[in-house]
């Protein structure tokens, strides 16, 4: 059953220093989604892609959060300059298309020292 | 915005019981999805509710959706060591973005 995978499983960065992480979203689906977990917290919303573009983003996403898809397959996050509080697990999802099931791959846990 | 909110936070049962878990949220969706999370993993998607559905069923999940209460139900049948985990539900409204709740903790005994 095709699904979506993520890389690293765990990132560990000094503060200030940039961080990509990186997913492949299940081959046929055209949106792509990124949301965060703090230890113990809901998870979150960051920002949705289509069609090479954000579609929403959360307030959350600040200037210090970018995402490409580089290539056909790949879809990134990038953090630009790591603060403490950005220490979480990132998860990737996508979907077949707008309101359907959005499928997510295993996360990435972040560790900001 | 506090959208989607599930309860009981916790749940312990036995197996072979039934667990039901409840959500409730303040504005109108166009669906609600169900999820699974095992400890420090990843979110299984379990069932997607639309607005003008009112009850499916995935083996032994069962759903319903109330929207004039705005609230939904996801029931475990039969419950197994393996179905220990949190249960969210997540809501979709206007746009891409899913909004979760913070979870029922189900814990099944043998």
């Amino acid at each position: 059953e095709p699904e979506v995978t993520q890389t690293p499983s765990h990132q560990v960065t000094q503060m200030g220093q940039e961080v990509i992480l990186r997913c492949v979203p299940i081959s046929n689906h055209l949106y792509f989604y990124w949301y965060r977990q703090i230890l113990g917290q809901k998870v979150e919303f960051l920002v949705s892609f289509y069609n090479n573009e954000i579609s929403e983003k959360s307030e959350i996403f600040d200037d210090q959060f970018s995402v490409e898809r580089p290539d056909g397959s790949n879809f990134t996050l990038k953090i630009r300059s790591t603060k403490l509080e950005d220490s979480a697990m990132y998860f990737c999802a996508s979907s077949e298309a707008l309101g359907n099931e959005q499928f997510f791959g295993p996360g990435t846990r972040l560790t900001v020292l | 915005s506090q959208q989607g909110e599930e309860d009981p936070q916790a749940l312990s049962i036995q197996e072979g019981e039934n667990a039901t878990m409840n959500c409730s949220y303040k504005t109108s969706i166009n669906n609600l999805q169900w999820y699974r999370q095992n400890s420090g993993r990843g979110l299984v998607h379990l069932i997607l509710i639309r607005s003008n559905e009112r009850e499916k069923h995935s083996g032994r999940l069962r759903v319903t959706l109330d929207t004039s209460k705005k609230s939904s139900s996801l029931l475990i049948t039969a419950s197994r060591a393996a179905d220990t985990a949190s249960y969210f539900c997540a809501t979709n409204q206007a746009g891409t973005a899913l909004i979760f709740g913070k979870g029922t903790t189900l814990s099944v005994s043998s």
